[in-house]
This record gives structure tokens, sequence and C-alpha cells, in this order.
């Protein structure tokens, strides 16, 4: 089974700041890869798919890069409404494990 | 507008078994990959089972032999069937959907599960 980790945990940045999560996953997964937020409270939220594939409706300041084992979700510039926990997730082959999440807070 | 909307949770029993549904609008669940994910109280995002257009299922190793995922085209509703359930089987129950793979592009509002005697 492939195994998802990201890093950091969580982050506490200011707003304007430039952000980035990471994703490894433990072996190739090629761009199979999805991003979703969730905020407290709040359903899950699909934002990148294809690894760098901004889903419809989700503000440009998201991108998603990477491909193989290595992905990141970055946040160009951070919004107070962007407090959210990040999961990335593999669809490459099932069981399609999400990582363990990444708690994102405005310093 | 897609519309994904679970019921069937609650109160059991551990050993006792619930069946959850996801009632969809603006897609066909039996053309769509459906996927249950589940999130217990203050932790993470757990990927549970899938079922996809041609019947192929696939659940995670905690599940198997429990949980059985199907879906009624008649109802356009999807199911979660789960027996011999455990305390660690208590939370936040998702369905989601997406057309082209196994992923959650559409999500619904999610039922609550809780296994405790």
């Amino acid at each position: 089974d492939i195994q998802m980790t990201q890093s950091p945990s969580s982050l506490s940045a200011s707003v304007g700041d430039r952000v980035t999560i990471t994703c490894r996953a433990s072996q190739g997964i090629s761009n199979y890869l999805a991003w979703y937020q969730q905020k407290p409270g709040k359903v899950p939220k699909l934002l990148i798919y294809a690894a760098s594939a901004l889903q419809s409706g989700v503000p440009s300041r998201f991108s998603g890069s990477g491909s193989g084992t290595d992905f990141t979700l970055t946040v160009s510039s951070l919004q107070p409404e962007d407090v959210a926990t990040y999961y990335c997730q593999s669809y490459y082959s099932a069981p399609f494990t999400f990582g363990p999440g990444t708690t994102l807070d405005i310093k | 507008e897609v519309q994904l909307v679970e019921s069937g949770g609650g109160l059991v029993q551990p050993g006792g078994s619930l069946r959850l549904s996801c009632a969809a609008s603006g897609l066909i669940v039996s053309s769509n990959y459906m996927i249950w994910v589940r999130q217990a109280p203050g932790k993470g995002l757990e990927w549970v089972s899938v079922i996809y257009s041609d019947d192929t299922t696939y659940y995670v190793d905690s599940v198997k032999g429990r949980f059985t995922i199907s879906r009624d085209s008649s109802k356009n509703t999807l199911y979660l069937q789960m027996n011999s359930l455990r305390a660690e089987d208590t939370a936040i129950y998702f369905c989601a959907s997406d057309p082209a793979y196994p992923r959650g592009r559409n999500w619904g509002q999610g039922t609550l599960v809780t296994v405790s005697s």
C-alpha cells in the first residue's frame, strides 16, 4: 500500500506570506495526487487534482506541483480565509490514502 | 448542481450494524466513482471504500470483511453496510464522487456514527 506523509504538520504564517506544504508518497504515483482544504467544522473541498490542475472556483493563489513521489501545495499570498487543514490524497492505486494533514493558521 | 445527502448514522452498540445512505442528485451514481471517507473526532480524513462504474470495489484494510459498499441505480443512491462495528469506527462518514477518478470532487455533509455501549 502507498503511504502518504505531509510536512509540516502545522504551520503559522502572516497574511500575505507565501506558504508551501509538502506531500510525499512512499512510491511513485505519477501525477495522481489531489489536495483538499477542510475549514473547521466544514466539509472537505477539492482544491487541486492531477497534482497541478486548479479545481474550478478555487482562487488562483493556490497552486500545486510535483510528480512521482514529491508534491507541493503553495499559497502565494496567504489570506485569513485560508485558515484550514490541508490534505493530500493519492488516487493512483487502492487504498486511496490521505496524508495526515497540515493545519495552517494565521500568525 | 450536484448534491449528496448522507443519512443513516446514529448511536450503535459495539458489534452492531448500520447502513448509511448517500442520496445523489445532479449526477448519476452508477456513472461516477463513489467514495466513502470518514473522520474520527478531532482526527484526519480516512479513505474507507470506493465503488467504480464497473462495480469494482475496494476497502481500507481495517473494514474489509465488515463493511460493504453498494449502490441502487433506480434510487440513485450509494450505501455503506457496516457490520461488527467497533468503537474505532466512530466518525463522521462522508460520501464523495468524481466522474473521472476515485477522488472527491463533490462531497456530502456527512453523517455521524457513534459506536458505544
